[in-house]
């Protein structure tokens, strides 16, 4: 079955860095696009980045443009997610979930294979 | 970016009950609209993709429809278990949107 196991949260201080990793099994990793998705303490849930199946194509909303960086590694079966100059309001739970599809197009559905979410607490 | 514009915000019913909950689009997104159910400390679950496909393993009386810029989601028969924050959410574009969320509580 499919699983998504994500790592790395932790409590950082404003303006540091910090690398998630999802860790996915039970399906062909290399054939499927991929998001991050994120939720503030008490919050909505706010999408963050998505990757196509290769990592050719990436996009990302407008408030972590230029900070975060979406990536995967096939070979390891990872995906990550780079992220600079961390501020206070990027504290979340961080999800990976699954893309329906390669995503190489013009959208990528998001499909019910989440992870169960890993802590960023951005503090000083 | 798509806004998704979702209401109430929150609501009460009663067991039996049927519940509908609102989402408006910004702009035409088809079909492309998703149905979450969320509950505390957990991740969301898919429930309706494709604005009314119900995906595997949710039970009949959960449904969705709309296309274009609006949408509902109805719950026919309200049961204790219902109890959860729902979210509409759409992928017209590779820019996801969600809307704000209704937290459903049993009266």
């Amino acid at each position: 079955q499919v699983q998504l196991v994500e790592s790395g949260g932790g409590v950082v201080q404003p303006g540091r860095s910090l690398r998630l990793s999802c860790a996915a099994s039970g399906f062909i990793f290399s054939n499927s696009g991929m998001h991050w998705v994120r939720q503030a303490p008490g919050k909505g849930l706010e999408w963050v980045a998505v990757t196509s199946f290769d990592g050719s194509n990436t996009y990302y909303a407008d408030f972590v443009k230029g900070r975060f960086t979406i990536s995967r590694d096939s070979s390891k079966n990872t995906l990550y997610l780079q992220m600079n100059s961390l501020k206070p309001q990027d504290t979340a739970v961080y999800y990976c979930a699954k893309g329906r599809g390669f995503c190489a197009g013009s959208s990528c559905p998001l499909e019910g294979h989440w992870g169960q979410g890993t802590l960023v607490s951005v503090s000083s | 970016d798509i806004q998704m514009t979702q209401s109430p915000s929150s609501l009460s019913a009663s067991v039996g009950d049927r519940v509908t909950i609102t989402c408006q689009a910004s702009q035409d997104i088809g079909h492309y609209v998703s149905w979450w159910q969320q509950k505390p400390g957990k991740a969301p679950k898919l429930l309706i993709y494709d604005a009314s496909t119900l995906e595997t393993g949710v039970p009949s009386r959960i449904s969705g429809r709309g296309s274009g810029t609006d949408f509902t989601f109805t719950i026919s028969g309200l049961q204790p278990d219902d109890i959860a924050t729902y979210y509409c959410q759409q992928s017209a574009n590779l820019l996801i949107t969600f809307g704000q969320g209704t937290r459903l509580a049993i009266k």
